[in-house]
């Protein structure tokens, strides 16, 4: 059975204080790799999707990382606006089921 | 604009009252599917659906029936709905690896 883990459960930075998010995952065999920022009462919104170990991505001040056991979510130099949980979710090769982890509810203070 | 639009958006019923909640979108994309989120649950998986007449069961079905008859729609229907189905249930299509949500649905079961 596929399983993710987000480590922190909440943080809470400064403005300008860079830290990074954690998603350990177990698959049989990954096929994709997802995060999701959402929004109180939104829907989540499409980030990134990494597919193989070694891969990197970058958004503004986001940029995730995947190794074979997880992935990072690199926030630099945060902003207010940044506030948001952040979703992680697996995809194994065998099918098109998603899995996701509980998420990293993020607060940037001004 | 590209979206995907789900109806109602907040739904308070009582135990046994069928229902459906209704799901669309614009972009023509084949994959669909269903979720509900949950306090300390994270997303779960409901149904998904590769493509018209495609369907497949994600990681908690139990209680719920979804069709695909047309590429555009993926309604989900609770045939008889008990309070343990009270949730957020969001719906998304994809093309490739981008997924687009819907924006939730508040369904409370009394």
């Amino acid at each position: 059975e596929d399983q993710v883990t987000q480590s922190p459960e909440a943080l809470r930075l400064q403005e300008g204080e860079s830290s990074s998010l954690n998603c350990s995952y177990t698959v049989s065999g990954l096929r994709g790799l997802f995060w999701y920022r959402q929004d109180p009462g939104k829907g989540p919104e499409f980030l990134f999707t990494l597919y193989s170990a070694g891969e990197e991505k970058e958004k503004e001040r986001l940029k995730a990382t995947l190794t074979k056991k997880e992935s990072f979510l690199h926030i630099t130099a945060p902003k207010p606006e940044d506030s948001a949980t952040y979703l992680c979710a697996v995809q194994e090769t065998s099918g098109s089921r998603l899995t996701f982890g509980e998420g990293t509810q993020l607060t940037v203070n001004p | 604009e590209a979206q995907v639009t789900q109806n109602p958006r907040y739904l308070i019923t009582v135990t046994g009252k069928k229902l459906t909640v209704t799901c669309s979108q614009n972009m023509n994309h084949e994959y669909m599917s269903w979720y509900r989120q949950d306090p300390g649950l994270g997303l779960r998986q409901i149904y998904y659906s590769m493509n018209v007449e495609v369907t497949d069961k994600g990681d908690v079905p139990e209680g719920y029936k979804v069709s695909r008859k047309e590429k555009r729609n993926f309604p989900l229907i609770l045939e008889s709905p008990s309070p343990n189905q009270t949730s957020l249930y969001f719906c998304a299509s994809s093309v490739r690896d981008t997924q687009y949500f819907g924006p939730g649905t508040r369904l409370t079961v009394l």
